[in-house]
């Protein structure tokens, strides 16, 4: 079974300080892995997905995820936080040929300070 | 390109009475279509998801139920409202084959 860790329910940064948002996962199998971003009474959005080839994906926003098979992690990053960054941050896996639900992580919310 | 519907957007009812809320994809054909309740300050609870017409599979029991009456409809109800189904009602799609999910704007429900 799939299980997917995002470490800090909340992580605070300062404006133009480096973005990391933490994310672990399990799986038996090749993973698909995913962040999706949802700005207040909004719904999720994309924000980048890996499903093979290049470890390191570049999404939307200027945001971008490294997956690490020996480290089972796919942390998120951006160089610089703007305030329009503060939002709900969600990292989702799936199963390579497996079904098409995924496991959500439970969420970190970014607090970007001026 | 593709687009995803939902409605109404906010709604308050009273405890006891019926649900109905729709949501509609435009642009694509056969999506996998998914029903997600988000509680005050929590992750995302997968209700309902479908892979075609007619075809509903429920993760969590309780006194919701979901349709899909055409290919790109998918409509969530319940007949007796609770306190407890307060929250963020969220419809996805995502296309046959993949795996990536795209949301709709959600639907804020308040039970009174």
């Amino acid at each position: 079974a799939q299980s997917v860790t995002q470490l800090g329910s909340h992580v605070s940064v300062s404006e133009g300080a480096l973005v990391l948002l933490r994310c672990n996962y399990s799986s038996s199998v090749p993973p698909y892995l995913f962040w999706y971003v949802q700005y207040p009474n909004q719904g999720l959005q994309l924000l980048l997905k890996y499903t093979t080839g290049a470890t390191l994906v570049k999404g939307i926003n200027g945001f971008e995820a490294e997956f690490k098979k020996s480290e089972t992690s796919f942390h998120l990053t951006k160089p610089s936080a703007h305030m329009s960054d503060a939002a709900e941050y969600f990292c989702a896996v799936s199963d390579q040929g497996g079904s098409y639900i995924p496991t959500f992580g439970r969420g970190t919310s970014l607090i970007v300070h001026p | 390109s593709q687009t995803i519907h939902q409605w109404p957007a906010t709604l308050v009812q009273p405890v006891g009475s019926p649900l109905s809320l729709e949501c509609t994809v435009e642009g694509t054909s056969n999506p996998n279509l998914y029903w997600y309740r988000q509680a005050a300050g929590r992750g995302l609870q997968l209700l309902f998801y479908s892979v075609g017409i007619g075809q509903i599979s429920s993760e969590v029991p309780q006194n919701l139920s979901a349709s899909r009456p055409q290919d790109r409809q998918f409509i969530l109800s319940s007949k007796k409202l609770l306190l407890s189904d307060s929250g963020f009602y969220l419809c996805a799609w995502s296309a046959g084959g993949r795996y990536e999910q795209y949301f709709g704007p959600g639907t804020r429900l308040t039970v009174t």
